[in-house]
C-alpha cells in the first residue's frame, strides 16, 4: 500500500513479556517517528530516525523500551518485561527529506494491551 | 519544553452550524509550526490544517480556517458547515521549525467533535 502501515493492529501481552511492534514506513521517507497514546491524551513522542540511526531518542520512558531501523526502511519497536502501564496505542509517521517543512504521515497504530 | 493545552475535552455542534476549537501553547521558539489534526475511531492521524508562526495570514482549507494569534500563544481551529464526517477527536500540534530534520510534534490531549444531525 501507499500509506504507513503497522502491525499487528492489536496485540494482548501478559505482564512480563516480551512484544516487538512493526512499522513500514512509506517507500522513500528517511525519516520514521514513533509515539505513545495513552488512554484520553494526546500522543507522546518516543523516538525519532534519521535513516538507520536513532537521532532523538530522549522520549523512551525507560530502558525496558528499545527500536530498531536497521536497513532505514522498516521499524521495530521492542518492548521488554512489559508493564500494564505499557498499555496504549502505539502510532508510527514518517515523512520524506527535503529542505523546509515536509509533512509526517501517521499509520493507524497498534494498540497494546497489557493483562 | 514546549507545551500544548487544550481545555476542551468535548464539543458538540449541530450538523451544517460553525464550531471552533480552542487550543494554547507555551514556547520560547520564534520560528515554529502549529497543526491540528483529526483522528478518527480508526486512530490515524489525519492532518486538517497547518500554520507556519512566521505568517501573520490565518491558514485555511475549505471549511477549515484557524485564528492564529501569536501574541497570546492561541491557536483555535473553527469548523464551518459541519458535516457528519468531521466527529472524531481534534488534536493541537506544535512543531519546533529550527530542529532541521527533527520534525517531533508536540500535542495537545485532544477535543472529541460530536456532530448532531
Amino acid at each position: 500500500g501507499a500509506g504507513v502501515s503497522q502491525t499487528p493492529s492489536n496485540k494482548v501481552t501478559e505482564k512480563g513479556k516480551y512484544v516487538e511492534l512493526r512499522c513500514d514506513p512509506i517507500s522513500g521517507h528517511t525519516a520514521l517517528y514513533w509515539y505513545r497514546q495513552s488512554l484520553g491524551q494526546g500522543p507522546e513522542f518516543l523516538i525519532y530516525f534519521q535513516g538507520t540511526g536513532a537521532a532523538d531518542d530522549s522520549g523512551l520512558p525507560n530502558d525496558r523500551f528499545f527500536a530498531v531501523r536497521p536497513e532505514g526502511s522498516v521499524s521495530t519497536l521492542k518492548i521488554q518485561r512489559t508493564e500494564r502501564g505499557d498499555s496504549a496505542v502505539y502510532l508510527c509517521a514518517s515523512s520524506p527529506p527535503g529542505q523546509g517543512y515536509t509533512e509526517a504521515f501517521f499509520g493507524q497504530g497498534t494498540r497494546l494491551t497489557v493483562v | 519544553a514546549q507545551t500544548v493545552t487544550q481545555s476542551q475535552p468535548e464539543m458538540s455542534v449541530q450538523e451544517a452550524e460553525t464550531v471552533t476549537l480552542s487550543c494554547t501553547y507555551d514556547t520560547s521558539e520564534s520560528d515554529y509550526y502549529l497543526f491540528w489534526y483529526k483522528q478518527p475511531p480508526s486512530r490515524q492521524m489525519i492532518l486538517v490544517i497547518r500554520q507556519e508562526a512566521y505568517k501573520q495570514q490565518n491558514a485555511t482549507e475549505n471549511r477549515f480556517s484557524v485564528n492564529f494569534q501569536k501574541a497570546a500563544k492561541s491557536f483555535s481551529l473553527k469548523i464551518s458547515d459541519s458535516q457528519l464526517g468531521d466527529a472524531a477527536m481534534y488534536f493541537c500540534a506544535y512543531r519546533s521549525a529550527s530542529n532541521f530534520g527533527n520534525e517531533k510534534l508536540t500535542f495537545g490531549t485532544g477535543t472529541r467533535l460530536t456532530i448532531i444531525p
